[in-house]
């Protein structure tokens, strides 16, 4: 089952903040996220699992509420280099069964302009 | 350290003509595998996967199967390509959850 991501797309100046969000209709044991640079490969950013678990990399921060099963990406003070496509990628449990199938959602295009 | 290699680059095949796409990880054992593809500006679309030598998951019927000949190596493959098999087809390996991505093939059908 696909997440859902929300906005598809967001444009920033930068220095903006920006939030995304990936939403999944099942019980979640982990989510990750990746950033697409254009015509590159996706780069895995952080992962999060069960307990409600804050991570950061950069200015770039992620919590996890498996109660709800939602997970929101923070972009603070956004920076040129943050331009590209998130996705989420949830896991429906630990490995190695339940993280076999790796099924992302459809990505949020972030555009940081000067 | 673990890399993976994905070839070619980019590829150009007439409608009708055959693809093979092959990856390979080095650097780990017994990953699990998965092909994706990409169309223009659109998000990652999981074709297969793999957690096995021989073991091949397919989540979209199509055009195209896949095979794991050895551990650490997954082949894309078709027998007549489509218009529509146009697209950016990434291969992925993951070990203990985190997956990390080829650096693709941009294949256009004409």
């Amino acid at each position: 089952q696909q997440p859902v991501q929300s906005p598809q797309a967001v444009i920033l100046r930068e220095g903006e903040d920006a939030v995304i969000n990936c939403s999944s209709s099942k019980a979640l044991y982990s989510v990750h996220w990746y950033r697409q640079k254009h015509g590159e490969a996706p780069v895995f950013l952080m992962i999060l699992l069960k307990g409600g678990e804050q991570k950061g990399h950069e200015k770039i921060s992620a919590s996890f509420n498996e109660k709800k099963q939602q997970s929101s990406l923070y972009l603070t003070a956004s920076q040129l280099s943050y331009s590209g496509t998130y996705f989420c990628g949830p896991l429906e449990g630990p490995p190695p069964g339940g993280s076999e199938k790796l099924v992302f959602g459809k990505g949020t295009k972030l555009t940081v302009n000067p | 350290s673990q890399t993976i290699h994905q070839w070619p680059a980019t590829l150009v095949q007439p409608v009708g003509s055959p693809l093979s796409l092959e990856c390979t990880v080095e650097g780990t054992s017994n990953p699990n595998l998965y092909w994706y593809r990409q169309a223009a500006g659109r998000g990652l679309q999981l074709l297969f996967y793999s957690v096995g030598i021989g073991q091949i998951s397919s989540e979209v019927p199509q055009n195209l199967s896949a095979s794991r000949p050895q551990d650490r190596q997954f082949i894309l493959s078709s027998k007549k390509l489509l218009l529509s098999d146009s697209g950016f087809y990434l291969c992925a390996w993951s070990v203990k959850v985190v997956a990390f991505f080829g650096q693709g093939t941009r294949l256009t059908v004409v």
